[in-house]
């Protein structure tokens, strides 16, 4: 069955500094993967999402994700980040080929300190 | 384009009184529909399922229900809440397919006192 961890519910970094947000998923067959990204009291905006192709998926905002098959990772990062990129994020695996459903992870909430 | 709707937008109610959230989409036809549930510290937890009208899914049991009467409404329902029902709603659609995007809605905040 398919799973999505991600390690550490709160991540702290400094304005400016790198952004490395982890993601391990467990699938019994080849993923599509998303990340979302949650503002206080809002609904939640996709970031990016893997399908099939190159591996290094750009997103919005400056944020981006390799898909790593044989460590079964897709990690979120952002060279430099901003405060206003301060937000919970949630990874998530598709359940199936033939369904649109999704298992999401736990939440990573972001801080950016000035 | 596409949007969506939810309301209200925040909702405080009594142990046992009766609820109903509603979520619209404009823009697209025959989508599918979703209801989660957000608690503090717990990710999202999938509701219903909805693939057209009047088909509906349950995902775990519980005091809610959902109804479909239109293809482009979506509402969350119950006759008597509990004040574990307390959270934060998203109702979201896709147009299908198993890599295709979710778009959420602004959500409902609702408080069980």
């Amino acid at each position: 069955a398919q799973s999505v961890t991600q390690l550490g519910s709160h991540v702290s970094v400094s304005e400016g500094a790198l952004v490395l947000l982890r993601c391990n998923y467990s699938s019994s067959v080849p993923p599509y993967l998303f990340w979302y990204v949650q503002y206080p009291n809002q609904g939640l905006q996709l970031l990016l999402k893997y399908t099939t192709g190159a591996t290094l998926v750009k997103g919005i905002n400056g944020f981006e994700a390799e898909f790593k098959k044989s460590e079964t990772s897709f990690h979120l990062t952002k060279p430099s980040a901003h405060m206003s990129d301060a937000a919970e994020y949630f990874c998530a695996v598709s359940r199936s080929y033939n369904t649109d459903k999704l298992i999401f992870g736990t939440g990573t909430r972001l801080q950016v300190f000035p | 384009s596409q949007t969506i709707h939810q309301w209200p937008a925040t909702l405080v109610q009594p142990v046992g009184s009766p609820l109903s959230l509603e979520c619209t989409v404009e823009g697209t036809s025959n989508p599918n529909l979703y209801w989660y549930r957000q608690a503090a510290g717990r990710g999202l937890q999938l509701l219903f399922y909805s693939v057209g009208i009047g088909q509906i899914s349950s995902e775990v049991p519980q005091n809610l229900s959902a109804s479909r009467p239109q293809d482009r409404q979506f509402i969350l329902s119950s006759k008597k809440l509990l004040l574990s029902d307390s959270g934060f709603y998203l109702c979201a659609w896709t147009s299908g397919g198993p890599a295709g995007t979710q778009y959420f809605g602004p959500g409902t905040r609702l408080t069980v006192l």
